[in-house]
């Protein structure tokens, strides 16, 4: 059975680099069938996509964070990572990872989320 | 980029309610949107791929239409179950984009 689950800190201080960690059981992160990506969620505002990892390396970005973000796969961890820089208190939010099936380039199975707090 | 309109921001309705949300891009998207289904406190449900394609599990209550820049999304007999936020979302060219979502709530 595929479980995401993403971990973290909880509370940054504004310029900091965010960096979590998304662990993946139930099926390997390389395999052709999975892509995998980062969503977050401000407290009570909507979803926003962050970004989706895709075969061959080849990582895709929101437009307006695409400066600040890099996502990454270490496979022999079974793990999907985030790093965001700079951070300022937009940033906090729910952070969730999710896998992107395939065929129908749609969120299929999320983690729980975990919560980044920005604040000095 | 492609933005993705979700109307109304808020619906209310009663148990039993037939309604209707309805999510647009601002270019043809052809089928690649779905939608999902947030409560409180818990990450988003999957309900509807490629526009109008039931997930496993969802009820038939649930269904999707749509294509280019319209869609919605329509709940049959609307069940207490069924109050949360639903959101769209887009997939063009490897990017992805939410609508800002649609509250149904509890008339």
């Amino acid at each position: 059975q595929l479980q995401l689950e993403e971990s973290g800190p909880g509370l940054l201080k504004p310029s900091e680099t965010l960096s979590l960690t998304c662990t993946v059981s139930g099926v390997s992160i390389s395999s052709n069938t999975n892509y995998w990506g980062w969503i977050r969620q401000p407290p009570g505002k909507g979803l926003e996509w962050i970004g989706t990892t895709y075969k061959s390396g080849s990582n895709y970005y929101s437009p307006s964070l695409k400066s600040r973000v890099t996502i990454s796969e270490d496979s022999s961890k079974n793990q999907l990572s985030l790093k965001v820089r700079s951070v300022t208190a937009a940033d906090t939010a729910v952070y969730y990872c999710a896998r992107l099936v395939t065929a129908t380039l749609v969120f299929d199975i999320w983690g729980q989320g975990t919560m980044v707090t920005v604040s000095s | 980029d492609i933005q993705m309109t979700q109307s109304p921001s808020t619906l209310s309705a009663s148990i039993g309610d037939r309604v209707t949300l309805t999510c647009r891009a601002s270019q043809s998207i052809d089928y690649w949107l779905a939608w999902y289904q947030q409560k409180p406190g818990k990450a988003p449900k999957l309900l509807i791929s490629k526009a109008s394609t039931l997930e496993s599990g969802v009820p038939p209550r649930f269904s999707g239409s749509g294509s280019g820049t319209e869609f919605t999304l329509t709940i049959n007999r609307l069940q207490p179950d069924d109050f949360a936020t639903y959101y769209c979302q887009q997939w063009n060219a490897y990017i992805q984009t939410f609508g800002q979502g649609t509250k149904v709530e509890i008339k």
